[in-house]
């Protein structure tokens, strides 16, 4: 049974430094992993999907990378803006059940003006 | 706009109620997903439907039924409500299986008491 850990649970850095989020998950044998956004009462964005051929994948000011050989992913943010500040979730895609995404608890990013 | 929306944003209700949670979206997609996210703030799918394919995690309690009338609607029905039923309930959409990007709606609050 897959397993996605999401640390840390909570970061608070000031505006303008990079920062790294970081995703583990258990079962290596996954298709693909997403992050995600959630805001306060909205429904999640989604922020980045690597396949598992994949190394990396980059958007803007935000690259996320993979290994899956030691069941790793990272979010990199370059530098932090306020209007980062949301909660980060990753998710591993393994395929069974209801074909449906394993997500982490989440990182809860403040970023400081 | 294009999105995934359900309603309602929030519902209370008392135990032993029914209720229904109404998702429709208009991205064009061609599957459809329930998930609930917990007090502990972890998300987990409880329904993926494509083609009329239904797939159900097996740990979701039969209280819970989607029904589909047509590719752009997903609607959550819930019978005999039960406290433990109370949570954030979002629906999601992708195009394709298998770990596709996923659109997410906002989210039904759903409280019984």
């Amino acid at each position: 049974k897959q397993e996605v850990t999401q640390i840390p649970a909570a970061l608070s850095v000031p505006e303008g430094e990079n920062l790294v989020l970081n995703c583990s998950f258990t079962d290596s044998a996954i298709y693909n992993l997403q992050w995600f956004r959630q805001d306060p009462g909205k429904g999640l964005t989604s922020l980045l999907l690597i396949q598992s051929s994949q190394r990396e994948q980059t958007s803007g000011r935000l690259n996320a990378s993979l290994d899956k050989s030691s069941g790793r992913s990272t979010l990199y943010i370059a530098a932090s803006q306020p209007g980062d500040s949301a909660t980060y979730l990753c998710a591993a895609y393994s395929g069974g059940g209801a074909d449906g995404l394993t997500f982490g608890k989440g990182t809860h990013l403040i970023i400081q003006p | 706009d294009t999105a995934v929306s359900q309603t309602p944003k929030y519902l209370v209700t008392q135990m032993g109620n029914d209720k229904s949670i109404k998702c429709e979206q208009n991205l064009g997609h061609d599957t459809m997903y329930w998930y609930k996210q917990d007090s502990k703030k972890f998300l987990k799918i409880m329904f993926s439907y494509n083609n009329k394919e239904l797939i159900i995690n097996e740990t979701v309690p039969n209280r819970f039924s989607p029904k589909s009338p047509d590719k752009a609607h997903l609607n959550l029905h819930i019978n005999s409500l039960e406290l433990g039923d109370s949570a954030v309930y979002f629906c999601a959409s992708s195009q394709g299986r298998g770990g596709s990007p996923l659109h997410f709606g906002n989210g039904t609050r759903l409280t019984v008491t």
